[in-house]
């Protein structure tokens, strides 16, 4: 069965440079989330979107921003990196009737 | 509010024995879902279990048990037979339908290391 595809797998940049990561939503699913997980964590909500619409913000950086297109990917930008922002970062889908939760592999983003 | 709690940061069981990973919730939601989701050190997150809050039976998955107390708010995670891959982090979490994107909040996590 088709999952959650997340690229890329690992990225490594410099501060104050740009990275965009990417989510592919299990096929028919129409909610995707975003995810943080620092060193040691567990993972926090960043944003998440319902058919292309953000549906809700969490503890996300000004910084930061994501939309989903209209195949239903979606991609998480994020600008004037900082160290802090070394994570690894999760993509997720579900339906949103739906019972479960599914998870991509991550992108671990290393900020030098 | 939502709220999960793990209060156990890490924990020993030996191979083939049986361990319960400690999980109390809070919510004002009438309908909500419990998760469990293992996490190696690859950092993969793995679903293994889900119990929604008007099931009536414990959910079992293979070796995976749900021992879900309603009353008390507690979903604890029951694995029998250890085996040396379990060792992982592992993480409940709770999606309740109150929240208008029914999304995932997780616990702290518990670090299992099973010996051999």
């Amino acid at each position: 069965a088709a999952g959650v595809i997340q690229s890329p797998r690992h990225l490594i940049k410099e501060k104050r440079e740009t990275a965009t990561l990417k989510c592919y939503p299990i096929p028919r699913h129409d909610t995707v989330y975003w995810y943080q997980q620092g060193p040691g964590q567990d993972p926090q909500f960043l944003i998440s979107f319902y058919e292309k619409m953000q549906s809700d913000k969490g503890s996300i950086p000004d910084r930061f921003s994501a939309q989903q297109f209209s195949d239903y990917h979606s991609e998480l930008n994020m600008s004037s990196l900082e160290l802090g922002d070394s994570a690894l970062y999760f993509c997720a889908s579900s339906l949103l009737s739906g019972e479960k939760l599914f998870f991509g592999s991550g992108t671990q983003l290393s900020v030098l | 509010a939502q709220k999960i709690t793990q209060t156990q940061p890490g924990m020993f069981v030996q191979e083939k024995e049986a361990v319960t990973l400690d999980c109390t919730y809070d919510t004002s939601d009438p309908s909500y879902g419990l998760f469990w989701y293992k996490q190696p050190s690859s950092g993969e997150m793995i679903f293994l279990i889900y119990q929604g809050s008007y099931d009536q039976q414990n959910a079992t998955e293979g070796r995976y048990s749900l021992n879900f107390q309603k009353a008390r708010k507690s979903a604890n995670l029951v694995i029998s037979a250890s085996q040396l891959g379990d060792s992982a982090m592992y993480f409940c979490a709770m999606r309740g339908r109150m929240d208008s994107s029914y999304k995932l909040i997780f616990g702290s996590g518990t670090r299992l290391l099973v010996r051999p």
